[in-house]
């Protein structure tokens, strides 16, 4: 079982550069997460999406956006990297609210600096 | 608002001693609490969770947690620890979010370092 998958593993970019990260996940979950974890601050919950074609904002997007085109695929663009994105992002995924109640499984992550 | 405080960053410990890893949270809505587990290098796993019935839950490598609704607690316990158990431990709450969503709520970590 693949789960999720994150592609790439690692990145170093360039202020000012743009990449997008991509998430799959092949458990044909509604819902799929972006998180950002930082020393000392836990995950932090940059977009979510409970649906192919719908997005929404979480603690952090400033900086981001995100597309779900394919229910399956969760993609996290960058479009002008700072080093204050320098962070190792996470994609998750869950059943929808009320079948496991907010359980997620996570992909391996992105390290990500941005020099 | 919703919070999830770990009362230690770090936990040393040596082999096959006793270890508690601490999670309070606030909320005013009834929640759903897990223990994460990210081993060096990986993503989360969940280790166990608690969604309704017996306040004490266990996971299959021998830790437990009991949820404790007047001290709003989740404490993770384990009576011996291994090696292997060296790792960084979330605690986390679900909450509803807008939509009927359940948002996924993290507090910033606990490093177990078992040492030999």
């Amino acid at each position: 079982n693949a789960g999720v998958t994150q592609t790439p593993k690692f990145r170093v970019l360039k202020t000012g550069q743009s990449m997008t990260l991509l998430c799959a996940q092949d458990m044909n979950h509604e819902y799929m997460y972006w998180y950002r974890q930082d020393p000392g601050m836990g995950l932090r919950l940059i977009h979510y999406s409970v649906g192919e074609g719908t997005t929404a904002k979480g603690e952090v997007p400033d900086g981001y956006n995100v597309s779900r085109l394919k229910k399956q695929n969760f993609l996290l663009g960058l479009e002008s990297a700072a080093p204050s994105q320098t962070s190792v992002y996470f994609c998750a995924s869950s059943y929808p609210s009320g079948q496991t109640e907010g359980e997620a499984f996570f992909g391996q992550g992105t390290r990500l600096t941005v020099v | 608002a919703q919070s999830v405080t770990q009362l230690d960053s770090q936990v040393p410990v040596f082999e096959e001693a006793p270890v508690e890893l601490r999670c309070n949270y606030s909320s005013s809505v009834s929640v759903y609490l897990f223990w994460y587990v990210q081993y060096p290098n990986q993503g989360l796993q969940l280790l166990l969770k608690y969604l309704s019935g017996s306040t004490l839950v266990k996971s299959i490598n021998g830790f437990e947690a009991e949820f404790n609704k007047s001290q709003t607690s989740f404490h993770l316990r384990k009576p011996s620890v291994h090696i292997s158990d060296t790792a960084e431990y979330f605690c986390a709450v679900s909450v509803p979010f807008s939509g009927g969503y359940n948002k996924l709520i993290f507090g910033a970590g606990t490093r177990l370092a078992v040492h030999p």
